[in-house]
């Protein structure tokens, strides 16, 4: 399967503790996001990368979170000092291309995302 | 800033009857719209976009959507529901800009009864 993929799946920690969550996006796609979903709501955006760069992050990226993509591939989200209200499932999402390219269909695909239980 | 509003959290329709799902964006130029599938326990799936052109756009597993400007509205159609499209669907709204950054609205659940 080629689709994006993250890693874990489920995660359980208690107040406190930082965890770490893994996207690895479409090989051709050079656009990542981070979206946060939380029960009875819409996924949320939390942060931006096009290639290495993290162009945008929004208000809701406390300083407890940091995202990275060091070589442009994979991405991490660590949030450290978890909180029960960091409860939620972490999406990731890929696009590709600029505007000219052929990769740039509109489109984002979607991991399965990471649920994230604080307790 | 953008924003989208699903007016219905949870919709029951019978197997076979039509179906439609409402969305309403509020954005100060043309939009990009999308609507997304949420399977429990999957990823989001697109099953149509609008970028510009025709406002009856087409999409996937039989779906279309309208765009209509003077509404704000782009709302999900299929003439008629099988029990596999009992899913949670997602209407978002796009910037035109490089990003796809989209805004998501709440979603609706879907219900498909026998």
């Amino acid at each position: 399967d080629t689709g994006v993929s993250q890693d874990p799946r489920h995660k359980i920690t208690k107040r406190g503790q930082n965890v770490t969550f893994r996207c690895d996006p479409i090989s051709e796609h050079n656009r990542l996001y981070w979206y946060r979903q939380t029960l009875g709501q819409g996924p949320e955006f939390l942060t931006y990368f096009q290639n290495e760069a993290q162009l945008e992050k929004s208000r809701l990226l406390s300083d407890r979170f940091s995202a990275e993509r060091p070589k442009g591939s994979f991405s991490t989200l660590e949030i450290q000092r978890t909180e029960q209200g960091d409860s939620a499932m972490y999406l990731c999402a890929s696009s590709g291309g600029g505007r000219q390219s052929p990769l740039n269909t509109g489109e984002l695909f979607f991991g399965e995302g990471s649920r994230l239980t604080v307790l | 800033a953008q924003s989208v509003t699903q007016p219905d959290i949870h919709i029951t329709v019978s197997e076979g009857a039509s179906l439609e799902l409402r969305c309403n964006y509020s954005y100060g130029a043309t939009p990009y719209l999308f609507w997304y599938v949420q399977s429990p326990g999957q990823g989001l799936q697109l099953l149509l976009k609008y970028f510009s052109g025709d406002t009856l756009v087409q999409g996937i597993k039989g779906f279309e959507a309208e765009f209509k400007r003077s509404q704000s509205s782009f709302n999900l159609r299929k003439p008629s529901v099988h029990w596999s499209d009992a899913a949670e669907y997602f209407c978002a709204v796009g910037t035109r800009g490089s990003n796809y950054k989209l805004t998501f609205g709440k979603g609706t659940l879907l219900t498909v009864n026998p």
